[in-house]
């Protein structure tokens, strides 16, 4: 099975402050790669997923994008946070509906 | 929108089967039910999955019914650490997915 790798497990950022979350994938190649949020209380929003290295496609718009730098190397940025932006935030390796996911990001925007 | 739909919560005495319960009418032929849930602060944990035959792991059994509209996730002896909200999703098994997490079940198994 996969092992998705994500840091830091919480970070407290103060509104327009940049930002950078990455996410790492052991036990797999080529996989589909997948940003999610969830906001306190909330479901799961997909924000972001990549079937390939520089391959992203985005399903929100928003105040984040997302990179693909290498195969199993999935990172998620922000120029300036907005306060909406806190939650928990969770990338997603898999193929079709089979999906790994990592611990989380827990985000806050103050 | 969510493809599926599920109760809002249910409850459970602990060692007694949990059944639960989820409608995928509008299912197309080529898409599979999978099961995840969220245990609270954590990911999503992959259950199970099954196409039209009744699966069985570790972890759960799947009922799905004989016009695929419908579809029963089974814990056989549900335990406290079962606690969390159970996602029932409909996609297709190959290619990348987008997963659309509903509100899920919110299951509690009571001592």
């Amino acid at each position: 099975s996969q092992t998705i790798h994500q840091w830091p497990a919480t970070l407290v950022q103060p509104v327009g402050s940049p930002l950078s979350l990455e996410c790492t994938v052991e036990g797999t190649s080529n996989p589909n790669l997948y940003w999610y949020r969830q906001a306190a209380g909330r479901g799961l929003q997909l924000l972001f997923y990549s079937v390939g290295i520089g391959q992203i496609s985005s399903e929100v718009p928003q105040n984040l994008s997302a990179s693909r730098p290498q195969d199993r190397q999935f990172i998620l940025s922000s120029k300036k946070l907005l306060l909406s932006d806190s939650g928990f935030y969770l990338c997603a390796s898999g193929f079709g509906g089979l999906m790994y996911f990592g611990p989380g990001t827990r985000l806050l925007v103050l | 929108d969510a493809k599926t739909t599920q109760p809002t919560s249910m409850d459970c005495a602990e060692g007694r089967a949990a059944n639960l319960p989820c409608n995928h009418s509008t299912i197309s032929g080529n898409e599979y039910v999978y099961w995840y849930r969220q245990i609270h602060s954590q990911g999503p944990q992959y259950i199970i999955h099954g196409l039209k035959n009744n699966e069985t792991n570790e972890m759960a059994s799947l009922i799905i019914t004989e016009d695929r509209k419908s579809s029963t996730l089974i814990l056989p002896h549900a335990t406290l650490r079962d606690t969390a909200v159970y996602y029932c999703i409909v996609a297709g098994f190959q290619g990348a997915q987008k997963l659309v997490f509903g509100q899920g079940t919110r299951l509690t198994i009571n001592p």
